[in-house]
């Protein structure tokens, strides 16, 4: 498909462990977007991606969470010794140019439980 | 704080009858606004936009209003279909402090059409 993908869709695991959340933005966007939706909240922005190079990480939680993109494509959300309150669905969206807000596109997702 | 709120989580409309949703935010630096339909399982995707120098957009059967005065948009839907049933999000972005690629989103309104 040529949209953008993610993976897993569904993801449970204990509390303490860790977890990477895998997104495939559409082939040629430069920019990609993390975000997250907690039960009952909005869309929480975590991180961009321009390129390789992630300018503005200050959207993160914690320190226990860290993203990285390689060759310009995929990009791995980490969440070092999940706690609770990690629990969300975690969105990744990319664009062709950045700082073009409409032009985000979105992937399914990532549920995230942690027990 | 919330920057941007939907006051309604959720509302029923008859199809073929009007759909009002609305959004309120308290940023005096968003100078532009959007609209994304979620459906269940799937990523929000794009609907409409409006920036901040008019005070009306429209297309097809989706219009968005903004009244900056009053820090307020809302979108309306005529006639509402029951494709329509949805979540959504209104967000918000702002264009200062070079933080043009990160969008704030309201919590969602579920939209339900009944046929």
């Amino acid at each position: 498909g040529a949209g953008v993908s993610q993976s897993p869709s569904n993801k449970v695991t204990e509390k303490g462990k860790d977890v990477e959340l895998r997104c495939d933005p559409i082939s040629g966007h430069t920019a990609l977007y993390w975000y997250r939706q907690s039960l009952g909240q909005g869309l929480e922005f975590l991180i961009y991606f321009q390129g390789n190079s992630a300018p503005d990480k200050s959207g993160l939680p914690s320190d226990r969470f860290s993203a990285e993109r390689t060759g310009g494509s995929v990009s791995t959300l980490t969440i070092q010794r999940t706690q609770q309150e990690d629990s969300a669905v975690y969105l990744c969206a990319s664009s062709l140019v950045f700082g073009g807000a409409r032009e985000q596109f979105f992937g399914p997702g990532t549920r995230l439980t942690v027990l | 704080d919330q920057q941007v709120k939907q006051n309604s989580p959720s509302l029923s409309v008859q199809e073929g009858r009007i759909s009002i949703l609305n959004c309120d935010y308290t940023n005096s630096m968003f100078d532009y606004f959007l609209w994304y339909k979620k459906y269940p399982a799937e990523g929000p995707t794009f609907l409409i936009s409006i920036s901040s120098i008019k005070d009306k957009n429209e297309d097809g059967r989706f219009t968005v209003f903004l009244n900056k005065s009053a820090k307020h948009l809302s979108l309306h839907i005529v006639p509402s279909q029951p494709g329509d049933s949805a979540v959504y999000f209104c967000a918000a972005r702002s264009n200062s402090g070079g933080s043009n690629y990160k969008l704030t989103f309201g919590k969602g309104t579920l939209l339900t059409v009944n046929p």
